[in-house]
């Protein structure tokens, strides 16, 4: 079974407005990353948070990190049509030298 | 710097042949990954190595078989591929152990269709 979910599968927002993906996962992480896939590409790594930290910037995007609930959020702000995407939450858990991912957000900035 | 480059890009296979899929990373990265995508299934993870002459099995390695002969390539071989093998291949590298929280450089993918 899938360490990390994600929440929504798919999402369609405007251009200029905010999205918001969830992830939840089951078993304790030594830390969280969030990756994007653009069509027919590879994943590239956008920004990763530790276990010991709850929030996290990096230019438009804003990740929270929740441990009690097992769960994060990626917020990217002021969406543009380039951030049309698949969207991965994905956990190092504790204890085990692997990295496991969620089945993804498909994001679609409508212009 | 070319990163990951996984060969080939494309691939089309009968049911019971061989291939091997090649991935090189010019990163002196101790740690490389296969990965499997399909659709609504995500990202799973066939075997891993830790560093050069190692491997390990991931979440789903039947069928698979990987060598880690020099640190800069990683091979997945499929002895005799099956129509369920059909998928898109990921390999991935980082440079330290992912717990201590490095992130992980991709491929662009390598799409196999076994008929």
């Amino acid at each position: 079974s899938q360490q990390g979910e994600e929440d929504p599968q798919a999402l369609s927002i405007q251009e200029g407005e905010n999205a918001t993906m969830n992830c939840s996962y089951k078993t304790s992480i030594n830390n969280l990353q969030w990756y994007r896939q653009n069509s027919g590409r590879g994943l590239v790594h956008l920004i990763l948070i530790r276990s010991n930290e709850r929030e996290k910037h990096s230019g438009r995007l804003r990740v929270t990190l929740d441990t009690s609930k097992k769960s994060s959020s990626l917020l990217i702000t002021a969406s543009r049509a380039a951030d049309t995407a698949s969207y991965f939450c994905a956990t190092v858990v504790r204890g085990i030298d692997k990295i496991i991912f969620g089945k993804g957000t498909r994001l679609h900035i409508l212009p | 710097n070319a990163g990951v480059t996984q060969t080939p890009k494309f691939r089309v296979l009968k049911t019971g042949q061989s291939m091997t899929l090649l991935c090189a990373q010019d990163m002196n990265h101790e740690y490389m990954y296969w990965y499997r995508q399909d659709p609504g299934m995500g990202l799973r993870l066939i075997h891993y190595s830790v560093g050069e002459g190692t491997t390990a099995k991931g979440e789903v390695p039947d069928g698979y078989n990987v060598s880690r002969l020099k640190k800069q390539n990683f091979l997945l071989g499929l002895e005799s591929a099956a129509p369920s093998q059909t998928s898109v291949y990921f390999c991935a590298s980082s440079e330290l152990s992912l717990p201590v929280g490095t992130e992980a450089f991709f491929g662009q993918g390598t799409r196999l269709t076994v008929v």
